[in-house]
């Protein structure tokens, strides 16, 4: 059973380009969220979704930054128009469904990043 | 909302010496802890979580955490460190049985010399 697979590893983007990043859920788990980590800071949580539903997105800028986890397919983290401030290490996580293993059903795995490098 | 405090930024110590890192977070209900780590450039490694019975909580590595709930409390410990314990430690929270997301403190940065 694969974990949580991100892709690409590495992505640089020149300024004003967009940016895309992948993140394929575990096998079973239907809830994806989103986690961004500055330099010398911890992780933000940014979106959470569901199949074809966004949950909560208290965290995304409101501008340039949208989420997807469409019925087929990745979850797909989308940055128009990048900035340097955009540069930053994306973390994907994955849980089951709540209830369908038990309170430890809800726990979330993460994926490996996605360093976002904005030159 | 929930929200997790880690007061150590940074801790240095030596090998051999005895680690315990603090956590303390804030939430009016039950809630699901863990403690990641992140080794340099690596992505987060669960260390250990607790769902609920036994407050002691042992994981990988020799670590282990205790929960006081009275003291909303989740300090991580380790009697005797190694210099591959160098990284940065996240303490977490959820509520429990919630698919909700995690909360995450602000880390603390582990140097363990030689």
């Amino acid at each position: 059973n694969a974990g949580v697979m991100q892709n690409p590893r590495h992505l640089v983007r020149r300024r004003g380009q967009e940016a895309r990043l992948r993140c394929s859920p575990m096998k079973g788990h239907s809830h994806v969220y989103w986690y961004r980590q500055l330099p010398e800071e911890g992780l933000k949580f940014m979106v959470y979704l569901q199949k074809e539903n966004i949950i909560d997105e208290s965290g995304m800028p409101k501008e340039r930054f949208s989420a997807e986890f469409p019925k087929e397919g990745p979850s797909i983290l989308r940055i128009q128009q990048v900035v340097r401030g955009d540069s930053a290490a994306y973390f994907c996580a994955s849980s089951a469904m709540a209830g369908s293993r038990g309170v430890e059903g809800t726990e979330a795995f993460f994926g490996q990043g996605t360093r976002l490098t904005v030159v | 909302a929930q929200s997790v405090s880690q007061h150590n930024h940074h801790v240095i110590l030596s090998e051999a010496a005895s680690l315990e890192l603090g956590c303390n977070y804030s939430y009016g209900g039950t809630v699901n802890l863990f403690w990641y780590v992140q080794y340099p450039g690596q992505h987060l490694q669960l260390l250990l979580k607790y769902f609920s019975g036994d407050p002691l909580v042992k994981g990988i590595k020799g670590f282990e955490a205790e929960f006081i709930k009275s003291k909303f409390s989740f300090n991580l410990r380790k009697p005797s460190v190694q210099w591959s314990d160098t990284a940065e430690y996240f303490c977490a929270v959820k509520p429990s049985g919630s698919a909700r997301q995690l909360t995450f403190g602000s880390g603390t940065q582990l140097t363990v010399l030689p």
